[in-house]
């Protein structure tokens, strides 16, 4: 069975510019998380889907990060413009209600310069 | 905010030699799950195991063992006659009270295995 997909798994831009980052989460399950993870601050969850309804996102660090989940099996988190704080490896993971247990995508390691 | 606690930062050993991961948590909940993840150096997380708080039995999976002690808060991980592909972080984490399917982490623990 195929994993989390995400994509592209390296992202080099420019501070200013649009990135968008990409997850396919495994076929069948309800939940999403975006998560970020930097030596400073650790793993940090950004936001989380339930059936394609975004539910909390209380963890996007401000207005410049949005998410959307068009339908089950594609979600993307953007960024516009970026900074070169925002240099980190980008998580995508999916779950089953059922057993909480979250499955995580390969991560995109964004560096912004 | 109820936390999950790896106290050990960074924990070296010899290959071959057992060792044991500790992860504290705090909870207010009669039922709840907790989970370990291993993050190799190639950064993927990769699930190990979830736990229930109503089960308390230890769980062995070939080198891997857990140990779940309701009493005192805690599920440690030990690694039997470890390897050098151990080498990881490893990472314990909870489901959280407040936000249902949000996991609440640990700070990780990362392992070297020394050939």
């Amino acid at each position: 069975d195929a994993g989390v997909i995400q994509s592209p798994r390296h992202e080099v831009t420019e501070m200013g510019q649009e990135v968008t980052l990409r997850c396919k989460p495994i076929s069948g399950h309800d939940y999403l998380f975006w998560y970020r993870q930097t030596m400073m601050r650790g793993l940090e969850l950004l936001i989380y889907f339930n059936n394609n309804v975004p539910i909390d996102d209380s963890g996007m660090p401000e207005d410049r990060f949005s998410a959307k989940m068009p339908n089950a099996s594609f979600s993307t988190l953007k960024i516009q413009p970026s900074e070169p704080r925002d240099s980190a490896v980008y998580f995508c993971a999916s779950s089953l209600e059922a057993t909480y247990e979250q499955y995580f995508g390969p991560g995109t390691r964004l560096t912004v310069t | 905010a109820q936390k999950v606690t790896q106290a050990q930062t960074e924990i070296s050993v010899v290959e071959k030699e057992d060792v044991t991961l500790d992860c504290v948590y705090e909870t207010r909940d009669t039922t709840y799950y907790l989970f370990w993840y291993k993050q190799p150096p190639s950064g993927e997380l990769v699930f190990l195991i979830r736990r229930n708080s109503f089960d308390e039995q230890n769980e062995i999976s070939g080198r891997y063992s857990w140990n779940f002690q309701k009493s005192t808060s805690s599920f440690n991980f030990t690694i039997t006659a470890s390897q050098v592909v151990d080498s990881a972080v490893y990472f314990c984490a909870r489901k959280g009270l407040d936000s249902n399917y949000q996991l609440i982490w640990g700070a990780g623990t990362k392992l070297i295995i020394k050939p």
